[in-house]
């Protein structure tokens, strides 16, 4: 499978507590977006990688979000001291630098805070 | 913030019957896309339409494209069960360097085919 792999796919946690989410886009594609959807709503996006620079974070990514592309392939997104409001669908998608303006998503990865 | 608005929120349909969603957005835009998402799933990406395109078609799918009206429609033709899903048009924005492509959602279209 060559698309856009997010890992965990659910996750259940305590109030109070930090929660990180790993996604890796499709191989070669250097663009890299986090997106965060909440029931009955469409995606919002938080923050975009071109290769490891983070060139853009929405006003959404509060202090306690922090995203990550180290070497450029893989993606984390952490959520400090998690409050319910974050409980959310978090969605990963990347993009090729050439050939194409279709951005792929992935499966995302359920949270929920308690 | 949400830029698109789509119309109408909810749709219910017998399977066979076309299904027409519409889409409309706020600012200058490079492309328009289309998603399917099913229930607790990923986005699914079904067709993207540039601003200087007025129509594309991708099997049973028609999208249109109006630039001065700022609005888009997505026609389902000859519905199945398995269309059932949310529908969403994004929108990426026309702003140069800075917009990097990201894409402005909706709030989607919930299209119930009944088979």
């Amino acid at each position: 499978d060559t698309g856009v792999s997010q890992d965990p796919r659910h996750k259940i946690t305590k109030r109070g507590q930090n929660v990180t989410f790993r996604c890796d886009p499709i191989s070669e594609h250097n663009r890299l977006y986090w997106y965060r959807q909440t029931l009955g709503q469409g995606p919002e996006f938080l923050t975009y990688f071109q290769n490891e620079a983070q060139l853009e974070k929405s006003r959404l990514l509060s202090d306690r979000f922090s995203a990550e592309r180290p070497k450029g392939s893989f993606s984390t997104l952490e959520i400090q001291r998690t409050e319910q409001g974050d409980s959310a669908m978090y969605l990963c998608a990347s993009r090729p630098f050439v050939g194409g303006n279709t951005i792929y998503f992935g499966e995302g990865s359920w949270l929920t805070v308690v | 913030s949400q830029q698109g608005e789509e119309d109408p929120q909810a749709l219910s349909i017998q399977e066979g019957e076309n299904a027409t969603m519409n889409c409309s957005y706020k600012t200058s835009i490079n492309n328009l896309q289309w998603y399917r998402q099913n229930s607790g799933r990923g986005l699914v990406h079904l067709i993207l339409i540039r601003s200087n395109e007025r129509e594309k078609h991708s099997g049973r799918l028609r999208v249109t494209l109006d630039t001065s009206k700022k609005s888009s429609s997505l026609l389902i033709t000859a519905s199945r069960a398995a269309d059932t899903a949310s529908y969403f048009c994004a929108t990426a924005d026309n702003a140069g360097g800075t917009s990097y492509g990201k894409l402005t959602f909706g709030q989607g279209t919930i299209l119930t085919v009944h088979p």
